[in-house]
């Protein structure tokens, strides 16, 4: 177990719809990463977050967003879904966000857009 | 600029016998580089990473990756591989500082173990 915990597991919606992926970071990790796995793109890197503020910003479309709130767990809000969306949204949080700091990812939203 | 190419899609060996798995990166700083591995359904586990201390970089399960700078490369390997090791194997470089941070992924090799 990583400490990082994402809700939910699983989720199925309609194109056009919007949902919300939701993550808590291991205690006292002030930074926290969104990425997304697909069958034919792999592992994107979308956004990192640190204490709050937008740090760094990947491939992560407009119709997308993240926040991270005052507690530091944090939410990815996709929108206007289509099919390609379809993937595994991990979240992974570290201590301090260098670039020497390992990230802890969670088990992984597997979002299914029909 | 910033890119990892892991150089097999797939690798294949038998029980027992030694891992290779090879990673060549890209990078405008001093990077520091990680190998996670990914068991089916499962999220990612770090496997070892390297800071610019030792280049030989002693992981979890027995895995090792030594950092060559003149070529970048940093080759994930194990001397016999187990059934328990077959699973997708990631390597990562990452730069930056203060907070900020630049990761890319390579695209992944599944390691296939034959009994």
């Amino acid at each position: 177990d990583s400490g990082v915990t994402q809700t939910p597991k699983h989720l199925i919606t309609a194109t056009g719809q919007r949902v919300t992926l939701r993550c808590s970071p291991r205690s006292g990790d002030l930074s926290v990463y969104w990425y997304q796995q697909s069958l034919d793109q792999g592992l994107q890197f979308l956004i990192q977050y640190y204490n709050g503020e937008e740090r760094a910003k990947g491939n992560i479309l407009e119709r997308f967003s993240a926040q991270q709130f005052p507690d530091l767990h944090s939410e990815l809000n996709l929108s206007s879904l289509e099919l390609g969306d379809s993937a595994l949204y991990f979240c992974a949080s570290s201590r301090i966000g260098g670039g020497s700091t390992e990230a802890f990812f969670g088990q992984g939203t597997r979002l299914t857009v029909v | 600029a910033q890119s990892v190419t892991q150089l097999d899609s797939h690798v294949s060996v038998s029980e027992g016998t030694p891992v290779l798995l090879r990673c060549n990166y890209s990078s405008s700083y001093s990077p520091s580089l990680f190998w996670y591995v990914q068991h089916p359904n499962k999220g990612l586990q770090l496997l070892l990473k390297y800071t610019s201390a030792a280049t030989l970089v002693k992981g979890i399960n027995g895995f090792e990756a030594e950092f060559k700078k003149s070529e970048t490369s940093f080759h994930l390997t194990k001397p016999s591989a187990h059934m328990s090791d077959a699973a997708e194997y990631f390597c990562v470089v990452s730069d930056g500082s203060g907070g900020y941070q630049k990761v890319t992924f390579g695209t992944g090799t599944k390691l296939q173990v034959i009994p």
